[in-house]
């Protein structure tokens, strides 16, 4: 069973602070996901990465830098956190055509 | 780039009612489509897929449908359950890249007892 595993389920930060989302996978997948879900919006990719440090923008990268360093964990950085940035980020990764994803992390920016 | 507009977004039915999501997609190299159901606090997790060689999926009770002329492709779910309650997404994806999946906004169905 595949495991991605979002270490913050929930988490409030303030208004400029420099926010660090991490996600882990077991399953030795080459491509991670970073989506942001916001109502009426459905899932936005904000970055993805095909291998150890190598990244591409998504749809929505403004704001937003990540780092791979290993194969199994992908991070999502809010350089400077702004109100809105205030959404659910879920991470994922991808085997074949399938995508599994995290379980979500809740980011409320005040 | 690819745009999916997905409709409607929300569904109330009654239990044993069926209920359809319909999505439509404008890029004509998508050729693959899954779909993901989300319940309330847990994560999507991919239910049916299609691809474009193939007009119907079926399994047991959900059903995919896809007419690659119109651009348009539907989740169809017979016989509702309260257990169905939960926000549905569809996506389209070109099959070169499984990098690239462009969803729709989701719709949240609703079954009542």
């Amino acid at each position: 069973d595949v495991k991605v595993t979002q270490s913050s389920r929930y988490l409030v930060k303030r208004t400029g602070e420099k926010v660090f989302l991490e996600c882990v996978q077991d399953m030795d997948h080459e491509n991670m996901f970073w989506y942001r879900q916001d109502p009426g919006l459905g899932l936005r990719l904000i970055y993805f990465s095909y291998d150890v440090k190598m990244k591409e923008k998504g749809d929505i990268p403004e704001g937003y830098s990540v780092s791979r360093e290993k194969k199994e964990r992908f991070s999502l950085i809010l350089e400077s956190a702004s109100t809105n940035q205030t959404s659910m980020y879920l991470c994922a990764s991808r085997s074949g055509n399938t995508i599994y994803f995290g379980e979500g992390s809740w980011l409320t920016v005040v | 780039g690819e745009n999916v507009e997905q409709h409607p977004s929300t569904l109330s039915v009654q239990e044993g009612d069926s209920a359809v999501i319909k999505c439509t997609y404008s890029d004509s190299a998508s050729n693959y489509f899954p779909w993901y159901k989300q319940e309330l606090g847990k994560r999507p997790q991919l239910i049916i897929d299609i691809r474009s060689n193939v007009g119907e999926k079926k399994d047991q009770r959900i059903a995919v449908t896809l007419n690659k002329t119109a651009k348009h492709f539907s989740l169809h779910i017979t016989e509702t359950q309260p257990e169905d309650s939960a926000v549905y997404f569809c996506a389209a994806s070109p099959q070169y890249n499984f990098n690239k999946f462009y969803f729709g906004s989701g719709t949240k169905l609703n079954v009542k007892p």
